[in-house]
């Protein structure tokens, strides 16, 4: 693929729920995978970066996992709170500065 | 980090028209970017704003449709020339200090009538 992909498109839960959102992203030319937070009016706010197939990086209930091999990153959330409702990004960087970015994942926590 | 602030935080306008965007940084930084996302799709790089000389543009976007000027380390503009509806979007200014970094303005969305 030639393009980062994210699914769902959207998401609706219920407070409490935990969920899971995927980043599919060319595994050629590979640098880095970026997941960033974006609500309405605010700037894009950085959660993850990671580098190494295999590498795992936990912020409070929000954790990611990347496999360079097959190109996928998952986030999760855990417990989602009304708080978590905001669109997740994710990035491929590749080498020379290049961020490809997906379309995003709206999520929406209902109380 | 860096703290990025953006003017206006949003417009409307006419087609037509030119709209400025400018992009105010805390702190000196080398690298700094402007963005695009139309409805429903990616952030799109449009193109990165050189201090002290003519920026560099991604592939689509072209300098007389999108001038950028970056007098200093820490201000950029860019400007929305001859808009159509097309250029509904909402921008975004970024900087980079240093490697896997990426900070962003909170955007300028600016609709197109």
């Amino acid at each position: 693929i030639l393009n980062v992909e994210q699914s769902p498109q959207s998401l609706h839960v219920q407070e409490g729920d935990s969920t899971n959102f995927t980043c599919s992203f060319p595994s050629s030319n590979f640098y880095a995978l970026h997941w960033y937070r974006w609500e309405t009016a605010k700037s894009p706010e950085a959660l993850f970066v990671m580098t190494l197939n295999g590498d795992e990086k936990k912020k409070g209930r929000i954790s990611a996992t990347l496999n360079t091999k097959e190109g996928y990153s998952y986030l999760y959330i855990k417990g989602s709170q009304p708080e978590d409702s905001a669109t997740y990004l994710c990035a491929s960087e590749g080498q020379g500065f290049s961020f490809i970015f997906g379309k995003g994942t709206r999520l929406l926590v209902k109380p | 980090s860096a703290v990025i602030s953006q003017k206006p935080s949003r417009d409307i306008c006419q087609r037509g028209t030119s709209l400025t965007i400018q992009c105010q940084v805390d702190s000196q930084v080398t690298m700094m970017f402007w963005y695009r996302q139309q409805p429903g799709q990616s952030l799109t790089l449009i193109a990165t704003a050189n201090q002290g000389s003519e920026a560099t543009y991604e592939s689509g976007f072209v300098i007389d449709k999108f001038p950028i000027s970056r007098p200093n380390l820490t201000f950029s503009t860019l400007t929305v020339s001859n808009m159509s509806p097309e250029d509904s979007s909402i921008y975004l200014c970024s900087v980079s200090q240093a490697a896997y970094e990426q900070y962003f303005g909170p955007g300028t969305r600016l609709t197109v009538t």
